[in-house]
């Protein structure tokens, strides 16, 4: 069956940066975009960006809000996601989520990796 | 960017009783609108997509309805499983947005 797991939990100074793995099992990787997606303590939902997996693109859509700090990536060799956030501040801790998407609603999500950004 | 201004933020209700939620698009976004559950500690879970169209698995009690700019997402009759935290989100252009989300209390 479809599972995307992530990696563990992560504690990162400010100013540091921090990347978050998604590997994808029960489905072609390469056919779905990759969409990432985070939630700060007590906050709701907010989109980050997506990344397309096809071995001929990797294209990335990110947020205006994160150009120029995060960086989407892919191995289609092993089915897995990347999620790179630069000069991390205070308010960057929140739980990161990958999310697949299937005509544009994500049918599928990683379980969350919280990243906790303390001095 | 498109906003979605969800409503109410909170809702309090009873085991058996009828809930919407309403979900108002800054632009004409089609149907392209999903609905999601959360509840605490854990992933969202899809409900609903393409405004209307129930995910696999989601028990019949969860409808949406809508197009265009105004949409519902409703509960026939409220289980006490059902309280959660209720997102809709728009994929109909980038940037992706998701509503303030309304957090669902029984009484």
């Amino acid at each position: 069956q479809v599972q995307l797991v992530q990696s563990g939990a992560e504690v990162k100074k400010p100013g540091a940066s921090v990347r978050v793995s998604c590997k994808a099992f029960g489905y072609t990787f390469t056919a779905y975009y990759m969409h990432w997606v985070r939630q700060a303590p007590g906050q709701g939902l907010e989109w980050m960006g997506r990344i397309n997996p096809n071995p001929n693109s990797g294209g990335t859509n990110y947020a205006q809000k994160f150009q120029g700090r995060v960086t989407m990536t892919r191995d289609t060799s092993i089915s897995t996601a990347y999620m790179e956030l630069n000069s991390l501040r205070s308010d960057d801790t929140a739980v990161y989520y990958c999310a697949r998407a299937s005509s544009g609603s994500y049918n599928y999500w990683g379980q969350g990796t919280l990243v906790t950004v303390s001095s | 960017d498109m906003q979605m201004t969800q409503s109410p933020s909170s809702l309090s209700a009873s085991v058996g009783d009828r809930v919407n939620i309403t979900c108002q698009a800054s632009q004409d976004i089609s149907h392209y609108l999903s609905w999601y559950q959360q509840k605490p500690g854990k992933a969202p879970k899809l409900l609903i997509y393409d405004a209307s169209n129930l995910e696999t698995g989601v028990p019949s009690r969860f409808s949406g309805s809508g197009s265009g700019t105004d949409f519902t997402f409703t509960i026939s009759s409220l289980q006490p499983e059902d309280i959660a935290t209720y997102y809709c989100q728009q994929y109909n252009s980038l940037p992706r947005t998701f509503g303030q989300g309304t957090k669902l209390e029984i009484k």
